[in-house]
């Protein structure tokens, strides 16, 4: 079954203590995204991956960090978590061709706490 | 820079209704629009897309989007909503120049089905 896998789905934890979310896609894909949803913001863009190697900032990559080494892996690293980034995140990937390499495949997401 | 509004933050409606989900976006280029749907605890699933030709567009599970460039908006409609219906719907979109995955998302319509 095609789909994107992150984990935790849930963690709270605490200021400053690093955590990291993986996500994985099991459809060869070579597009990869990060996402947060706030209430009232919808989903804003945080990173973007357009193959292994290549990453490049969203609309808020700040406090946030990303690493592609392998095709099917896109993580999302919080060095040192702060409570404003207490949010619902989305992990996202799309192939070529696929409705203009937008992203059509999300995970279900990961709700995350700062404490 | 383009930008989605979604004046509706939720919408009631009885079952077996007509729904519309408005839509309006400002871009100065032509642009690609997208409904996505997420229900409680998932991830989103594209409803439908508008990248060019007819403006009117059907998507899944009956809903379709009218695409009007000189109102700059893109609606979701449905003849008659079921219970299952009821969820968030979000519409993105992005500009034709720009490069991939530059979506954005509006900030939700939350569409309230009831008996």
């Amino acid at each position: 079954e095609a789909q994107v896998t992150q984990n935790p789905r849930y963690l709270i934890t605490v200021t400053g203590k690093k955590l990291t979310v993986t996500c994985s896609q099991n459809m060869n894909h070579e597009y990869m995204s990060w996402y947060r949803q706030d209430p009232g913001l919808g989903l804003r863009q945080i990173y973007y991956s357009m193959n292994v190697e290549v990453t490049d900032k969203g609309d808020v990559p700040e406090g946030y960090k990303v690493s592609r080494k392998e095709k099917r892996n896109f993580p999302l690293i919080l060095e040192s978590p702060s409570p404003n980034q207490t949010s619902l995140y989305f992990c996202a990937s799309s192939g070529r061709g696929d409705t203009r390499n937008q992203p059509q495949h999300f995970g279900d997401g990961t709700r995350l706490s700062i404490l | 820079a383009q930008s989605v509004t979604q004046l509706d933050s939720q919408v009631p409606v009885f079952e077996e209704a007509p729904v519309e989900l408005r839509c309006n976006y400002s871009s100065s280029v032509s642009v690609y629009l997208f409904w996505y749907v997420q229900y409680p605890n998932q991830g989103l699933q594209l409803l439908l897309k508008y990248l060019s030709g007819s403006t009117l567009v059907k998507g899944i599970n009956g809903f379709e989007a009218e695409f009007n460039k000189s109102q700059t908006s893109f609606h979701l409609r449905k003849p008659s909503v079921h219970i299952s219906d009821t969820a968030e719907y979000f519409c993105a979109v992005r500009e034709g120049n720009t490069g991939f995955q530059k979506l954005v998302f509006g900030t939700g319509t939350r569409l309230l089905v009831s008996p």
